[in-house]
């Protein structure tokens, strides 16, 4: 199993500029997830999926959309992209088990906006 | 609301010292869940360590050991004999039993702590 992979791994985009970031899992779970971080920030959610065709809003969702067409990819898109959007992204997939789920992270994806 | 606090920003310990790494938590629930990921150097996330609110049983793998104290609402995480591959970012993370809108339990994650272990 590859688990969770990420595609690209590193990216530069001027202002303005829109890109999609791909996330694939191979393990068959549910729910999926993408994430930026930023330094002092820890991780912040910003939208997430809890099956095939559908997708909801985190806690920084603005500038951002996503979808779920396939179980197994989880996309996520820059329409116009901003400085402010610089940030290492993860995606996570997770499945539910004794009351929760537990959440396995990809390598990330270095973004830089200029 | 939910809450991680990791107080340590950052930590530098010599080789071979144990080292704690602290977690404090808020939640209202009483069912709820708490996570410890590993951020090696690479970048990448490597999930630790899941306990429950109702098993405070401390949990010893290797030289890892987390202590769950529902009293002071912490879940640290100790090192024993640390090594210098055990230097990363760990975060501490909280998931209540609550569905989330659209039925995920989500994750509150910690700012982190950042271990050095220094040869």
């Amino acid at each position: 199993n590859a688990g969770v992979t990420q595609t690209p791994k590193f990216r530069v985009l001027k202002t303005g500029q829109s890109m999609t970031l791909l996330c694939a899992q191979d393990m068959n779970h549910e729910y999926m997830y993408w994430y930026r971080q930023d330094p002092g920030m820890g991780l912040r959610l910003i939208h997430y999926s809890v099956g095939e065709g559908t997708t909801a809003k985190g806690e920084v969702p603005d500038g951002y959309n996503v979808s779920r067409l396939k179980k197994q990819n989880f996309l996520l898109g820059l329409e116009s992209a901003a400085p402010s959007q610089t940030s290492v992204y993860f995606c996570a997939s997770s499945f539910r088990t004794g009351g929760t789920d537990t959440q396995y992270f990809g390598p990330g994806t270095r973004l830089t906006v200029l | 609301a939910q809450k991680v606090t990791q107080a340590q920003t950052e930590i530098s310990v010599v080789e071979k010292e144990d080292v704690t790494l602290d977690c404090v938590y808020e939640t209202r629930d009483t069912t709820y869940y708490l996570f410890w990921y590993k951020q090696p150097p690479s970048g990448e996330l490597v999930f630790l360590i899941r306990r429950n609110s109702f098993d405070e049983q401390n949990e010893i793998s290797g030289r890892y050991s987390w202590n769950f104290q529902k009293s002071t609402s912490s879940f640290n995480f100790t090192i024993t004999a640390s090594q210098v591959v055990d230097s990363a970012v760990y975060f501490c993370a909280l998931s209540d039993a609550s569905y989330s809108g659209a039925g995920s339990y989500q994750l509150t994650f910690g700012k982190g702590t950042k271990l050095s272990v220094i040869p």
